[in-house]
């Protein structure tokens, strides 16, 4: 099965501030099915991206994705202060599905 | 609007059977995979399986085959994870989630249930 590293594990930013964060697989991802998701403590995950760069239904264009192949980022322009959170990327190319260890962002 | 809405919080010994549900709303229930996720204790996500409705077609991902049973029942909407013998280690929060994709196994998913507080404990 695909592994999906994630880094950082933490990151400390201020609100208005770009975060940048990584998503690498341990094999190619097949036509970019790369997801991601926000999730806040004491809530289900919520879907932010599909296809590596598409945004879901409301999400906010400060969320924007890229990437190929192995490497994918999230990038969240801006920061606004319900941005705080832990971030999963997810992969769907190939079963089964699998998910990133997660990354934090957290106030500084 | 399509709604996941799961099953209540369990609190159970080691040793015993438990069947937890997701109930699909607002959608063509029978149409689109549903995947279960656990999330351990201040862990992260991982997908245990994914079932269609349509004809309880299901694929279990390798760590989970054999540990868990999932299902369904395409009359009442509802999908269910069951164990046979539950462990201390299988107290973790269980979320059903839908694949945005109809009739996708490989999708992404958007729409989570709110998730089932499994606890199991002596």
């Amino acid at each position: 099965e695909i592994v999906l590293t994630q880094s950082p594990g933490t990151l400390s930013l201020s609100p208005g501030e770009r975060a940048t964060l990584s998503c690498r697989a341990s094999q190619s991802v097949s036509s970019s099915h790369l997801a991601w998701y926000q999730q806040k403590p004491g809530q289900a995950p919520r879907l932010l991206m599909y296809g590596a760069s598409s945004r879901a239904t409301g999400i906010p264009d400060r969320f924007s994705g890229s990437g190929s192949g192995t490497d994918f980022t999230l990038t969240i322009n801006r920061l606004e202060p319900e941005d705080f959170a832990m971030y999963y990327c997810q992969q769907y190319g190939s079963s089964p599905n699998t998910f990133g260890g997660g990354t934090k962002v957290e106030i500084k | 609007e399509v709604q996941l809405l799961q099953s209540g919080a369990e609190v159970k010994k080691p040793g015993e059977s438990l069947k937890i549900s997701c109930k699909g709303s607002g959608y063509s229930f029978n149409s689109y995979w549903i995947t279960w996720v656990r999330q351990m204790p201040g862990k992260g996500l991982e997908c245990m399986g994914i079932i269609y409705p349509g004809d309880s077609d299901t694929r279990y991902s390798p760590s989970f085959q054999g540990q868990v049973t999932i299902s369904a029942d395409k009359s009442i909407s509802t999908a269910f994870l069951q164990w046979g013998s539950l462990k201390a280690s299988d107290t973790a929060i269980y979320y059903c989630a839908r694949h945005a994709r109809m009739g996708a196994t490989l999708s992404y998913t958007d729409s989570w249930g709110q998730g089932t507080l499994v606890t199991v404990s002596s």
